[in-house]
């Protein structure tokens, strides 16, 4: 069965501070995996997109890591800021069709002051 | 550069009522368009799908349907709505590039409230 999972479900940092979240997923056939950043109520936005030979990709403060051999990824935020409070969404697509998309459930990242 | 646009923002409405939600996209031509679902706690669920007007596919049996009556206006409907179908409802668009390059984005959402 075609699953994504995110991990942890929720977060709180400290403003300035790193923090990595993780996705697993057992996604077949794969084409590619995608991050993105959703604030409450709004609609999700496109942080990057790696397919199977693509390892990292960063986007300013947000890197993400692809392992196509253990099907994990990580995206990591780097110098957190207030404005990145938000739920960050895994999505992996099978098929090669945006039609063919399994989203995960999100990790709720709140930074403080 | 394209744009994404979908209303209401929010909206009551009571048991049996009908339901429009409208999303129209400007800056492109003949965009793949999706309405999906999110439900608190539980990732995005596709509801329906189109490649072009008048083609809709829909991924799940429920009680809603969807209209493609231009290139790029895509209409989420209910004639009668349930308790069940309120949600955070998202419109979106994207572009068939194969593997690599099909990104999809959204609009800002409609949270329905089924009273």
């Amino acid at each position: 069965k075609n699953q994504v999972e995110q991990s942890p479900q929720s977060l709180i940092i400290l403003e300035g501070k790193n923090c990595t979240l993780q996705c697993n997923y057992t996604v077949s056939p794969f084409s590619n995996l995608r991050w993105y950043k959703q604030d409450t109520g709004r609609g999700p936005v496109s942080l990057t997109i790696m397919t199977f030979s693509e390892n990292t990709k960063s986007n300013g403060r947000y890197t993400a890591t692809l392992d196509a051999d253990t099907k994990q990824s990580s995206l990591h935020i780097t110098a957190s800021q207030l404005s990145d409070s938000a739920s960050y969404i895994c999505v992996v697509s099978y098929g090669g069709a945006t039609n063919k998309l399994i989203f995960g459930t999100g990790t709720l990242l709140a930074v403080q002051p | 550069s394209q744009t994404i646009h979908q209303w209401p923002a929010t909206l009551v409405q009571p048991v049996g009522s009908p339901l429009s939600l409208e999303c129209t996209v400007e800056g492109t031509s003949n965009p793949n368009l999706y309405w999906y679902r999110q439900a608190a706690g539980r990732g995005l669920q596709l509801l329906f799908y189109s490649v072009g007007i008048g083609q809709i596919s829909s991924e799940v049996p429920q009680n809603l349907s969807a209209s493609r009556p231009q290139d790029r206006q895509f209409i989420l409907s209910s004639k009668k709505l349930l308790l069940s179908d309120s949600g955070f409802y998202l419109c979106a668009w994207g572009e068939d590039r194969g593997t690599s390059g099909n990104t999809i984005y959204f609009g800002e959402g409609s949270w329905l409230t089924v009273v």
